[in-house]
C-alpha cells in the first residue's frame, strides 16, 4: 500500500525559507512522477510543481517559479520542496502526491499534508 | 494556462438523489480530466481519471463522462459518505489546474 508522509511544515516569517520533505513507501518510488499540491485555508486545490520519475524534468506553477525548487532522492525514496522568499499567500497545507503510472499528470495517492504558515 | 470552471459551486441533496456536477475547460483537453473527492480535514482522493475511468475501489455509483471541453461527474444514488467537496482537474498539460470545487451538502 502506497504511503506518503510529509514533514517540515511550520511557521516562518515573510521572506523566510522552509524545506518540505515527503517519505514514500509501498511503491517503486523511482518509477513515478511526483507532485506538490497546496490548499490555502478554506480554499480550493492549487497545483505547485511536478518532477519526473528520474528527476530530470520539473514543471512549476507561475506562483512557484524562481522561489520554489523540487528535488528527489530515489535512493532514499524521498521528495523535497525547497521554498524561499515565502509570502503570506504561500500559507497552506502542502500535499505530496504521486502521479499515476499511465499519465503522471493524474494525481493518484495523496499524503496527509504538512501545514506551512507564513506570518510575522 | 487552461482554466477549469466547475458548476455549481455548492448543492444540497438527499440520500438516494442523483447528483450531477459539471466542469468546463477553457480549451480542449481531449479526455484528460480527473475528479477528486475531499472530505473535511482529509486529503483529496482520486475518483475518476481520463474522464470516465473509475479508480480502483471507487463505488460504481460514481461515473464520469465528456471529452473536449465539457465534462460531467454523476453520483447515482447519493450515500451519506458522499457528502464532500468534489474537484475536477485537467491533466492535459502543465500548469495543472483545478476547478473551484463543488460542495455537496445534506438537504
Amino acid at each position: 500500500q502506497v504511503q506518503l508522509v510529509e514533514s517540515g511544515g511550520g511557521v516562518v516569517q515573510p521572506g523566510g525559507s522552509l524545506r518540505l520533505s515527503c517519505a514514500a513507501s509501498g511503491m517503486t518510488f523511482s518509477s513515478y512522477g511526483m507532485h506538490w499540491v497546496r490548499q490555502a485555508p478554506g480554499k480550493g486545490l492549487d497545483w505547485v510543481v511536478v518532477i519526473s520519475h528520474g528527476g530530470s524534468r520539473a514543471d512549476y506553477a507561475d506562483s512557484a517559479k524562481g522561489r520554489f525548487t523540487i528535488s528527489r532522492d530515489n535512493s532514499k525514496n524521498m521528495l523535497y520542496l525547497q521554498m524561499n522568499s515565502l509570502r503570506a499567500e504561500d500559507t497552506a497545507v502542502y500535499y505530496c502526491v504521486n502521479g499515476r503510472a499511465g499519465n503522471y499528470y493524474e494525481l493518484d495517492v495523496w499524503g496527509q499534508g504538512t501545514t506551512v504558515i507564513v506570518s510575522s | 494556462d487552461i482554466q477549469m470552471t466547475q458548476s455549481p459551486s455548492s448543492l444540497s441533496a438527499s440520500v438516494g438523489d442523483r447528483v450531477t456536477i459539471t466542469c468546463r475547460s477553457s480549451q480542449t483537453i481531449n479526455f484528460y480530466l480527473n475528479w477528486y473527492q475531499q472530505k473535511p480535514g482529509k486529503a483529496p482522493e482520486l475518483l475518476i481519471y481520463t474522464a470516465s475511468s473509475l479508480e480502483n475501489g471507487v463505488p460504481s455509483r460514481f461515473s464520469g463522462s465528456g471529452s473536449g471541453t465539457d465534462f460531467t461527474l454523476t453520483i447515482s444514488g447519493l450515500q451519506p459518505e458522499d457528502f464532500a467537496t468534489y474537484y475536477c482537474q485537467q491533466s492535459y498539460s502543465p500548469p495543472l489546474t483545478f476547478g473551484g470545487g463543488t460542495r455537496v451538502d445534506i438537504k
